[in-house]
Order: structure tokens, then C-alpha cells, then sequence
């Protein structure tokens, strides 16, 4: 199993730029989420979808679209990149506690480095 | 103020020492209480949680919840070179939340 996977793992946009940050898990995981990492920060819910065809707002939302058209896939897109927006971005999945009886163990991926410059 | 306040450090001990790392939090509902370990350039992953109040050990770790006083602390005993990473806290309401809450991480440095 490979987990949960994401592309491109480093990019570096001009700002306006548009980008799609794809996420990826084989789990059969219910729940996804994006994050993004700053220093001091910690990490900061984007946001999140605890199924197919739903998502939802998380803590930090501005600027930034999510899709999620089939169970295994997590789209983060940038529509017009902002430096504020240079960032550690992180995606993670999780069994839906309801469903598995499981605490929500999140587990991430690699992370994307992005940089807007 | 944040929800969840935790010292960023740096903290650098060294090997062999018993490393104490803490959370503290405002929101008494909380009670799933997790640590994540990050490595340079990776992902956090869970090292292990506790419910409500009380110790939980794991090998050289130890979690402690003092709900009370609303702290948390992972305990490292026996530290290692290997141990050297950022170690952030989280924490949840209840069994069916789909959302963590995340503490901004201690980043700590095990000294060979």
C-alpha cells in the first residue's frame, strides 16, 4: 500500500498563478482533508470532506477550492496564488469513526512545498 | 488565545535523558487526546493517544492527561538520536468528531 500520496511534492507559482494540488489515498478511507503548515502556526485545516461528492470549510478556507469526485482523490486548487499562500501543504485521510468504530487516526501524506512568489 | 498552546522550543536534551513535551487547552470538552511525531520533510504520524484523564504507556513513552488542569504530556524515557523530531499534540470532543484540533508542535533534538 502506498498510503497517501501527493503531487507535485515541491512548486514554485508567480503570483495570479493557478495550480491543483492532487492528494491520493488507497485505504478506502472515508474522511480527507487538506492542512497547510506554517512556522508557528502549526497545522491549520483548509479544508475537508468525509465523503464522496461532499466537502466542507475548515479553518482557513480563503483562497482555496477543493473537490472530491471520487472516494480515493482530494483536489486542492489555488485559483489566483497569493505570496501569503507559500506554504507546507499537507493531505490526510481517516477512517470515519462512525462507520469503523475507530478513533480518527488521520494519516498524512509527504506534503507539497509551494512557494509564490 | 488558541485553543490548544504548545511550546515550540527548540528543545535539545541529551541521549539518555527522560524528555518531557506539553500541551496545554482551553476547551474542556476535549477528550481524545493524540501525539503526532514529525520528522524533517515528512508527514506527522500518530504515536499514540489516551481517553479522558490518566497515563498511558507505550515502550520508553509515556502519555499523561490531567484533565483537571487541562494539560497534556508525552514523557520520552531513555531518549535516542532517533527521537529527534517535532512532536505535536491534538485533540478531539468526542469518538465520532471528524476534526482534530492541533497544537503548533515542539520541535526537540536528541544530542548523541
Amino acid at each position: 500500500n502506498a498510503g497517501v500520496t501527493q503531487t507535485p511534492k515541491f512548486r514554485v507559482l508567480k503570483t495570479g498563478q493557478s495550480m491543483t494540488l492532487l492528494c491520493a489515498q488507497d485505504m478506502n478511507h472515508e474522511y480527507m482533508y487538506w492542512y497547510r503548515q506554517d512556522p508557528g502556526m502549526g497545522l491549520r485545516l483548509i479544508h475537508y470532506s468525509v465523503g464522496e461528492g461532499t466537502t466542507a470549510k475548515g479553518e482557513v478556507p480563503d483562497g482555496y477550492n477543493v473537490s472530491r469526485l471520487k472516494k480515493q482523490n482530494f483536489l486542492l486548487g489555488l485559483e489566483s496564488a497569493a505570496p501569503s499562500q507559500t506554504s507546507v501543504y499537507f493531505c490526510a485521510s481517516s477512517y470515519s469513526p462512525k462507520t469503523s468504530g475507530l478513533l480518527n487516526e488521520q494519516f498524512f501524506g509527504p506534503g507539497t512545498r509551494l512557494t509564490v512568489l | 488565545q488558541k485553543e490548544v498552546e504548545q511550546d515550540p522550543g527548540p528543545l535539545s536534551v541529551p541521549e539518555g535523558a527522560i524528555v518531557s513535551l506539553n500541551c496545554t487547552y482551553s476547551n474542556s470538552a476535549f477528550q481524545y487526546f493524540m501525539w503526532y511525531r514529525q520528522y524533517s520533510r515528512k508527514g506527522p504520524e500518530l504515536l499514540m493517544y489516551t481517553y479522558s484523564s490518566g497515563n498511558k504507556e507505550d515502550g520508553r513513552f509515556t502519555a499523561q492527561v490531567d484533565k483537571s488542569s487541562k494539560y497534556i504530556s508525552l514523557f520520552i524515557r531513555d531518549s535516542q538520536p532517533s527521537d529527534s523530531a517535532t512532536y505535536l499534540c491534538a485533540m478531539t470532543p468526542n469518538f465520532g468528531n471528524e476534526k482534530l484540533t492541533f497544537g503548533t508542535g515542539t520541535r526537540l533534538t536528541i544530542i548523541p
